[in-house]
């Protein structure tokens, strides 16, 4: 079984200032990493994912992400946030050697952007 | 245009009294699971199935009840909704279940509130 943590429930930042969002997990075996994002009244979108190779990995929307192995994250980070990032984002694991466990979420982090 | 379809989008309805959620996706996928999202708890799996007339437990199946029997819909049914099952729900798709490494599509969510 799979867990994921992320450490921070809100996460308030300026307008243009940097953003990293923490997501820490606990797996037996190997897994494929995920960040969603949910805009306000809408479903959960597709940021980026790693599922072998480089561990830098490049998303949509400016953002990125980092797979650490030793420290077991996948922090989620943007050099610079707009208004419009203003969201949920949600980190999500799932095993790689198959199974039917689906996306393992954490709770959330609230990105709040402040002009 | 590829996308999962989720109806009623709001559902006010009182304890006891049967409904069913629908979701449809139009990308032929093999795989369809239903969360839910609380407050503070982020998305936790209630059903998943993977394929048609295959369907399983995820993490909080109690309460609910899914079908598959075309591959493209994937109703939640609760028999006798509570006061608990007050939630967003949202259903998800992606092209197969096995080694989770394709992009799961969420459909809008529905807003239950059970009185």
């Amino acid at each position: 079984a799979q867990s994921v943590t992320q450490l921070d429930s809100q996460v308030p930042v300026f307008e243009e200032a940097p953003v990293e969002l923490r997501c820490n997990y606990s797996s037996s075996v190997s897994v494929y990493l995920f960040w969603y994002v949910q805009y306000p009244n809408q479903g959960l979108q597709l940021l980026l994912k790693y599922l072998s190779g480089s561990t830098l990995v490049k998303g949509i929307n400016g953002f990125e992400a980092e797979f650490n192995k030793s420290q077991t994250s996948f922090h989620l980070r943007k050099p610079s946030v707009h208004i419009s990032d203003t969201a949920e984002y949600f980190c999500a694991v799932s095993p790689s050697g198959g199974g039917a466990d689906g996306l393992t979420f954490g709770k959330g982090t609230h990105l709040i952007i402040q002009p | 245009e590829a996308q999962v379809t989720q109806n009623p989008r709001y559902l006010i309805t009182v304890t006891g009294k049967k409904l069913t959620v629908t979701c449809s996706q139009n990308m032929n996928h093999e795989y369809m699971s239903w969360y839910r999202q609380d407050p503070g708890l982020g998305l936790r799996q209630i059903y998943y199935s993977m394929n048609v007339e295959v369907t399983d437990k995820g993490d909080v199946p109690e309460g609910y009840k899914v079908s598959r029997k075309e591959k493209r819909n994937f109703p939640l049914i609760l028999e006798s909704p509570s006061p608990n099952q007050t939630s967003l729900y949202f259903c998800a798709s992606s092209l197969s279940g096995r080694a989770l490494n394709t992009e799961a599509f969420f459909g809008q969510g529905t807003r239950l509130t059970v009185v």
